[in-house]
């Protein structure tokens, strides 16, 4: 079955614990994405990334960190999380960044700082 | 770089009442439009996409949008709602590599 998985899917930790949230894609999708969701905010990406080894930062990149070292896998770092991170965060895949490709996402995984 | 406008964030109406959503965005380049439902609890799931051709697209579930180039819109409509059409949608605009979200309609539909 085509999916995007993310793990954990729920996560409650304390401020300053570095954590990662991984993300995993088996359709072969270049291209693999990171959004947060926020209540009245909607989705605001994070990072994405065009292809392995090529990643690029959203509109809301402070305090995170990604890596794209195989294709199938985009795990987002927090280094030193805040509770101004606390959010349900989604990945999502497609077969490119350009043109009218459908973006994949995964479950989600709701994070919680305190 | 892209940016959505969705109007009207809390909608309830009642089942076989018809639906708009409105939706601009602003974008210098050639769009890619989409509308994404998010049910409760769950992720979100591609309801239709406009590229090119036939402004008025049709998607999954009975939806359809409209896309008006002058005006910058791409409202989404349904005719006749039904009670399993409560969810969160939320427009979309593809340009630069980038995909760029509204805030998002809840919408509510009473039995």
């Amino acid at each position: 079955e085509a999916q995007v998985t993310q793990n954990p899917r729920y996560l409650i930790t304390v401020t300053g614990k570095k954590l990662t949230v991984t993300c995993s894609q088996n359709m072969n999708h270049e291209y693999m994405s990171w959004y947060r969701q926020d209540p009245g905010l909607g989705l605001r990406q994070i990072y994405y990334s065009m292809n392995v080894e090529v990643t690029d930062k959203g509109d809301v990149p402070e305090g995170y960190k990604v890596s794209r070292k195989e294709k199938r896998n985009f795990p987002l770092i927090l280094e030193s999380p805040s509770p101004n991170q606390t959010s349900l965060y989604f990945c999502a895949s497609s077969l490119g960044g350009g043109l009218p490709y459908e973006q994949y996402f995964g479950p989600g995984t709701r994070l919680t700082v305190t | 770089a892209q940016s959505v406008s969705q109007h009207n964030h809390h909608v309830i109406l009642s089942e076989a009442a018809s639906l708009e959503l409105g939706c601009n965005y602003s974008y210098g380049g050639t769009v890619n439009l989409f509308w994404y439902v998010q049910y409760p609890g769950q992720h979100l799931q591609l309801l239709l996409k406009y590229f090119s051709g036939d402004p008025l697209v049709k998607g999954i579930k009975g939806f359809e949008a409209e896309f008006i180039k002058s005006k910058f819109s791409f409202n989404l409509r349904k005719p006749s709602v039904q009670w399993s059409d409560t969810a969160e949608y939320f427009c979309a605009v593809n340009g630069n590599n980038r995909l760029a979200f509204g805030k998002g309609n809840q919408v509510v539909v009473i039995p």
